[in-house]
């Protein structure tokens, strides 16, 4: 069973151009959960969403960031205009039901954005 | 609201000592507490978890952690620390009803030969 997949791995962006990262969860796993990682900080929660619904985007900067889950397809992340401060890990998680039930939550590699 | 402390960004022990790795948190409401490690440019690999019961969990690596209700703590421990344990380590809460976890600012461990 092949674990939660991020791709790419690495993404250079230029100031003012769009990022699009990307998340297949793990087999069976229907919930996801982007956090963001800044140099030298620990993981901050950004959006959890169940297929074709955003439950929770409570840690979402308010423009430029968008995220999906739709019926078929990994969920993307879409960062627009990025900005030299939106550089860091983004993480994607995936789980296997409600987080109220205690489900795990497992983590992809990550993807390391960097704008120049 | 909740929140998590580690105490100490940077910990350095020499191979076969003690480790131990210091997280407080604070949750209004009863809270779930995790321990992951992180490698270098990798995702994040779950070490242990609290929920409810047994308060000494035992996790994978010969690691273990005490959930102590009274001091709000769950510090993460190794009787014999190894080279390859060298990492970074977070320590995370949930509210038990809640969606997202919240992580503490990690630990970087460095062991010595």
């Amino acid at each position: 069973n092949a674990g939660v997949m991020q791709n790419p791995r690495h993404l250079v962006r230029r100031r003012g151009q769009e990022a699009r990262l990307r998340c297949s969860p793990m087999k069976g796993h229907s919930h996801v959960y982007w956090y963001r990682q800044l140099p030298e900080e620990g993981l901050k929660f950004m959006v959890y969403l169940q297929k074709e619904n955003i439950i929770d985007e409570s840690g979402m900067p308010k423009e430029r960031f968008s995220a999906e889950f739709p019926k078929e397809g990994p969920s993307i992340l879409r960062i627009q205009q990025v900005v030299r401060g939106d550089s860091a890990a983004y993480f994607c998680a995936s789980s296997p039901g409600l987080p109220a039930l205690g489900n795990e939550q497992f983590f992809g590699p990550g993807t390391r954005l960097t704008v120049l | 609201a909740q929140s998590v402390t580690q105490l100490g960004s940077h910990v350095s022990v020499s191979e076969g000592a003690l480790v131990l790795l210091r997280c407080n948190y604070s949750s209004s409401v009863p809270p779930y507490l995790f321990w992951y490690v992180q490698y270098p440019n990798q995702g994040l690999q779950l070490l242990l978890k609290y929920t409810t019961g047994a308060t000494l969990v035992k996790g994978i690596n010969g690691f273990e952690a005490e959930f102590k209700k009274s001091e709000t703590s769950f510090h993460l421990t190794k009787p014999s620390a190894h080279m390859s344990d060298a990492a970074e380590y977070f320590c995370a809460v949930r509210a038990n009803a809640g969606n997202m976890l919240t992580f503490g600012g990690g630990t970087r461990l460095m062991v010595k030969p």
